[in-house]
């Protein structure tokens, strides 16, 4: 079982839905949470952190974590084309141990 | 805010050659730093844990021999791809943690093998 597992899409959407992005992670001892964006031949940006069960907003972008499920999601409100690029979900269990899923590749279509 | 510098951003070479990649975190520092390699439509993969003043923990699979990595200061952590072949060819990354359990990344080197 991978540590963090992540659909990898691609997921559509048209302008202005909501983006529905969806993570699992293995390990209950995890700790911290992450959501990352990377566009094509880019690095990837941290774009949201969460730590604790429920929800956080941070402008169009919410996460939230679900300990007992041991599953963390990303919905973006009012998708926008710039918006189109890879969602990373990460899982810090401890320290220096930082996982990362696969990818979840988000178009969104004008 | 919190910056990773990577250089360089590009890199082509000669099939032999070896190329250093240099990743400085500017404004904090960093005993560990990682380096991740990513092909094309992939996801990362983490190569190996650089820790300063210390030998790199290495994933797996990845050979020490040939991606020698050196953290020689807080703020500095390079790696060297030796006797570079084309295989070799990818976007690699580094990140620190600028925060307690926050990863910023550099903006990654992309490498070319001729």
């Amino acid at each position: 079982q991978k540590e963090v597992e992540q659909n990898s899409g691609p997921l559509s959407v048209p302008e202005g839905a909501i983006a529905s992005l969806n993570c699992t992670y293995s390990d209950r001892g995890s700790q911290s949470f992450f959501w990352y964006r990377q566009y094509s031949g880019k690095s990837p940006e941290l774009i949201m952190s969460i730590y604790s069960n429920g929800d956080k907003e941070d402008g169009r972008f919410t996460a939230q974590l679900n300990k007992a499920s041991q599953y963390v999601s990303l919905l973006i409100r009012d998708s926008q084309p710039s918006d189109s690029a890879t969602y990373l979900c990460a899982v810090n269990r401890a320290g220096n141990q930082f996982y990362f899923g696969t990818g979840t590749s988000l178009t969104v279509i004008p | 805010g919190a910056v990773v510098s990577q250089h360089p951003s590009r890199v082509i070479c000669k099939s032999g050659t070896s190329v250093k990649i240099e990743c400085r975190s500017l404004d904090f520092q960093a005993t560990t730093m990682f380096w991740y390699r990513q092909f094309p439509k992939k996801s990362l993969m983490l190569m190996a844990t650089s820790n300063e003043g210390s030998k790199a923990t290495y994933e797996q699979g990845v050979e020490k021999d040939k991606f020698l990595i050196n953290h020689a200061s807080l703020t500095l952590s390079t790696l060297t791809v030796t006797s570079a072949h084309p295989e070799d060819s990818s976007f690699y990354i580094c990140s620190a943690f600028r925060e307690a359990n926050v990863l910023t990344f550099g903006a990654g080197s992309r490498l070319t093998v001729l």
